[in-house]
């Protein structure tokens, strides 16, 4: 069965600083791939997504994500985050399954 | 534009006591799911349906029910709660489709509490 990875559960950063989040993923075969986000109090909102074509995607936000197959990562980045990316980020698989497999969230805390 | 609505949005139930937590979109989606999540679990899916009359399990369906009498209604029912029960529940729907890339849209949760 599918697996997804987010290794950091707690990042602290300062405004302006440069974000990457990490996921990985266990599955052979064709995946979609998504970063959902979830502010504070607010339901879980789709920051990006892949399917196919160009590994590097561009989401809401100034959020980005390159899907590197031979790693089988999925690393959510962002050049300079703002007080107000304080959230939670889920990253998400999608294979021939009909649900969604989830990480278990990195929680993000941007200090001003 | 109501997307997916989840009721009600906070709930306090004691051990053993039944309750069923609603959902329901507007967009048509044939497909629905239910969700739980935990700190440090993620999201784990409950149930999910891919139309009305078809239901399945998921990954921690243990305590639970759903049925998909509407395309537009997915209720999860708790038969006798228990304290490991406490969580936060999202419904989620989508268009089924031809594919799995379809995104899939998040009510607002559901926060209950098991005493």
């Amino acid at each position: 069965a599918q697996s997804v990875s987010q290794h950091n559960h707690h990042v602290i950063l300062s405004e302006a600083a440069s974000l990457e989040l990490g996921c990985n993923y266990s599955y052979g075969g064709t995946v979609n791939l998504f970063w959902y986000v979830q502010y504070p109090g607010q339901h879980l909102q789709l920051l990006l997504k892949y399917f196919s074509g160009d590994p590097l995607v561009k989401g809401i936000k100034g959020f980005e994500a390159e899907f590197i197959k031979s790693k089988f990562s999925f690393n959510l980045r962002k050049p300079s985050v703002q007080w107000s990316d304080t959230a939670e980020y889920f990253c998400a698989v999608h294979t021939g399954r009909r649900a969604l497999t989830f990480g278990s969230g990195t929680r993000l805390q941007v200090q001003p | 534009n109501a997307g997916v609505t989840q009721t009600p949005k906070f709930q306090v139930l004691k051990t053993g006591q039944s309750m069923t937590l609603q959902c329901a979109q507007d967009m048509n989606h044939e497909y629905m799911s239910w969700y739980r999540q935990d700190p440090g679990m993620g999201l784990r899916l409950i149930h999910y349906s891919v139309g009305a009359g078809i239901t399945d399990q998921g990954e921690v369906p243990n305590g639970y029910n759903v049925s998909r009498s509407t395309t537009e209604d997915f209720p999860l029912r708790l038969l006798s709660a228990a304290p490991s029960q406490t969580s936060v529940y999202f419904c989620a729907s989508r268009l089924h489709g031809t594919g799995t890339n379809q995104p899939q849209h998040f009510g607002d949760g559901t926060r209950l509490s098991i005493l």
